[in-house]
């Protein structure tokens, strides 16, 4: 079993739907948890960080975090061309390194 | 100017050859890495600096070196390249507690032939 695994998609979505990007992690000792941004030949770009159960908002980002079923999502409201990327997820534990894994990241297409 | 510098950003070279990547930061970040990136492979870790003084190795380290030359540089080297090492590395940093995530820099793409 993978640490951190994400659909590899692509997700396609029409624009101004919502796009719902899902991540699950084995570590249940996991304490923080993170959502990068990686267009296409550039480097990951930190969006949202959430450390508590329950939901993050941001703009028209929004974390939803759920400790006991192991599941970290992003939801993009609104979604436009400009959003379409690989959103990688980010587990981080609570060991005295603080190991991060990434997941291998979900494409997201937005449709005009 | 970027938080992290990486240079540079393209390099071809061939079997064999000793390459170094540079990364430098303006963050004041005491942690800095080195991740590789290949298509569905996602980020692997090959190496971590918690200070000058303090240099770990990750999942990937074989074949590869680094050297924390100051708190802002962070270099890596591969001593005798080989094509499977062909991929995009990015180096990184974060704050001593990592909660804030990680910063990135802009990468380099290494070919070798």
């Amino acid at each position: 079993q993978k640490e951190v695994e994400q659909n590899s998609g692509p997700l396609s979505v029409p624009e101004g739907a919502i796009a719902s990007l899902n991540c699950t992690y084995s570590d249940r000792v996991s304490q923080s948890f993170f959502w990068y941004r990686q267009y296409s030949g550039k480097s990951p770009e930190l969006i949202m960080s959430i450390y508590s159960n329950g939901d993050k908002e941001d703009g028209r980002f929004t974390a939803q975090l759920n400790k006991a079923s192991q599941y970290v999502s992003l939801l993009i409201r609104d979604s436009q061309p400009s959003d379409s990327a690989t959103y990688l997820c980010a587990v981080m534990n609570s060991g005295g390194y603080q190991k991060v894994t990434f997941g291998t990241g979900t494409k997201l297409q937005v449709i005009p | 100017d970027a938080d992290v510098t990486q240079t540079p950003r393209n390099r071809i070279t061939k079997t064999g050859k000793r390459i170094m990547l540079e990364c430098s930061q303006t963050k004041g970040h005491d942690r800095m890495y080195w991740y590789r990136q290949d298509p569905g492979l996602g980020l692997r870790l090959i190496y971590y600096s918690f200070d000058v003084k303090d240099i770990n190795k990750g999942e990937i380290s074989d074949g590869y070196s680094v050297s924390r030359q100051a708190q802002a540089k962070f270099s890596l080297s591969l001593e005798s390249a080989i094509p499977n090492q062909t991929a995009l590395y990015f180096c990184a940093t974060s704050t001593r507690t990592g909660t804030n995530g990680y910063t990135f820099g802009s990468g380099t793409r290494l070919t070798v032939v």
